[in-house]
């Protein structure tokens, strides 16, 4: 069975410093991941997405992800944090086809 | 293009109750999806259709059902609710087949209380 573990329910960090939300995964497969962003009261947006490409993913609003398959990890980075990245941040993991395994959320905090 | 459209945005039912959900993916997309999400917790997996046939069910009662139509949009029902299936509701489409079409899209749920 396929799931995600993401480390630290909340994270925060001054504006401009660095981001990094960690998200480890199990998986009997070569995995697909997919990083996710949801703001409140709404849905989920895809920040970017591994699918055996290139191992550094680049997404959305300067957010990149490293697939790291040695350590079973596929942490998000954003160099430099900006107000309008506080939301809250979901791993996912899948199959060709499958249902989607999400892990609990990291909620991000930007201090001013 | 449109996204994924969902009705109603919010909704108020007593325990007992029975509910219907409604969803209307991408044009072009087959596959639907339901997830559901309690306060503070990621998306739990419910069902997956494709071509109005069931693809896949998560770990949920009997009570959760859902059905396709033949333009592909979709219908979640709960029946005897209870106070724990207050949540959002979230629906995804995507075109399953190949790699670059497992990305789901996700509609900007249905938030459920139930009393």
């Amino acid at each position: 069975a396929q799931s995600v573990t993401q480390l630290g329910s909340h994270v925060s960090v001054s504006e401009g410093a660095l981001v990094l939300l960690r998200c480890n995964y199990s998986s009997s497969v070569p995995p697909y991941l997919f990083w996710y962003v949801q703001y409140p009261n709404q849905g989920l947006q895809l920040l970017l997405k591994y699918t055996s490409a290139a191992t550094l993913v680049k997404g959305i609003n300067g957010f990149e992800a490293e697939f790291k398959k040695s350590e079973t990890s596929f942490h998000l980075t954003k160099p430099s944090a900006h107000m309008s990245d506080a939301a809250e941040y979901f791993c996912a993991v899948s199959e060709p086809g499958n249902q989607f395994y999400f892990g609990t959320g990291t909620s991000l905090t930007v201090i001013p | 293009d449109a996204g994924v459209t969902q009705s109603p945005t919010h909704l108020i039912k007593t325990r007992g109750q029975q509910v219907t959900l409604r969803c209307s993916p991408i044009s072009g997309h087959k596959s639907v999806s339901w997830y559901q999400q309690v306060l503070g917790q990621g998306p739990q997996f419910i069902f997956q259709y494709y071509e109005k046939e069931e693809r896949g069910r998560g770990n949920f009662p009997d009570r959760f059902s859902a059905r396709q139509f033949p333009n592909y949009s979709s219908e979640l029902n709960v029946n005897a609710l209870l106070l724990g299936d207050s949540a959002l509701y979230l629906c995804a489409s995507s075109r399953p087949g190949g790699v670059s079409y497992n990305e789901q899209f996700f509609g900007p749920g249905t938030r459920l209380t139930v009393l």
